[in-house]
């Protein structure tokens, strides 16, 4: 069965680095989409960006566009989501997900809670 | 880009049917049948529902279904059960090659 096993919760300081992971254990993950969506305290869902790995297309969000990278590495089958530089406003879950462009996405790990502290 | 449209809450009684609309634009919803939807329990990851307006994934209960109109997308839930009191997002291709979320509506089962 196919899994997302996403990285354990963070506890950063404004102004730190970060890059969480999702490691995917299905047949294929060169051609499917890998997502990775923002959830806020008691607000909704939103895209961040996504990649294939494949051929590391990768997509942003305008409201994201410069603000996170995200990067995979088909070898070991793991996406990643990376911060230069954390804002108290980046505290929230993390989701990754798999699946298609066209917002098809099938599997979803476990989320990342991510917490930065000013 | 704005988020898709949906109503911040619905309410319905077990038993009955309930229907979350989804609207955009002729740039995504309007644009695509690449609407999906996703259950979210408090606490939990979100799960797909419903695919390309109208499919259902394997597992997913035949009491959900979805469908399209113009630049609006609808979620109907019949025969409700205290088990789909959840959040419910819709999300749709867009012309930025880019999926887009709606806000998300509140569903309580009274």
């Amino acid at each position: 069965e196919v899994q997302l096993v996403q990285s354990g919760a963070e506890v950063k300081k404004s102004g730190e680095s970060l890059k969480i992971s999702c490691k995917d254990s299905g047949y294929t993950f060169t051609n499917i989409w890998i997502g990775w969506v923002r959830q806020m305290p008691g607000k909704g869902l939103e895209w961040m960006g996504i990649i294939y790995p494949g051929d590391s297309d990768t997509r942003y969000s305008l409201s994201f566009q410069g603000q996170v990278t995200i990067s995979a590495d088909k070898s070991i089958r793991t996406a990643y989501l990376q911060w230069s530089s954390l804002k108290a406003s980046d505290s929230a879950m993390y989701y990754c997900a798999r699946g298609h462009i066209y917002g098809r996405f099938d599997y979803w790990g476990q989320g990342t809670l991510v917490t930065v502290s000013s | 880009q704005s988020a898709l449209t949906q109503p911040a809450s619905v309410s319905g009684s077990p038993g009955q049917s309930i229907t979350i609309s989804c609207t955009g634009t002729s740039s995504d919803v309007g644009a695509y049948n690449y609407v999906s939807w996703y259950q979210q329990h408090p606490g939990k990851a979100p799960k797909l529902i419903i695919y390309e307006v109208s499919n259902r994934p394997s597992g997913v209960s035949n009491r959900f279904s979805g469908s399209k109109s113009g630049n609006t997308a609808s979620l109907t839930i019949s025969g409700l059960q205290a088990e789909d009191e959840a959040d419910y997002y819709c999300t749709s291709y867009t012309s930025r090659s880019f999926p887009l979320f709606g806000g998300g509506t509140k569903l309580t089962v009274l």
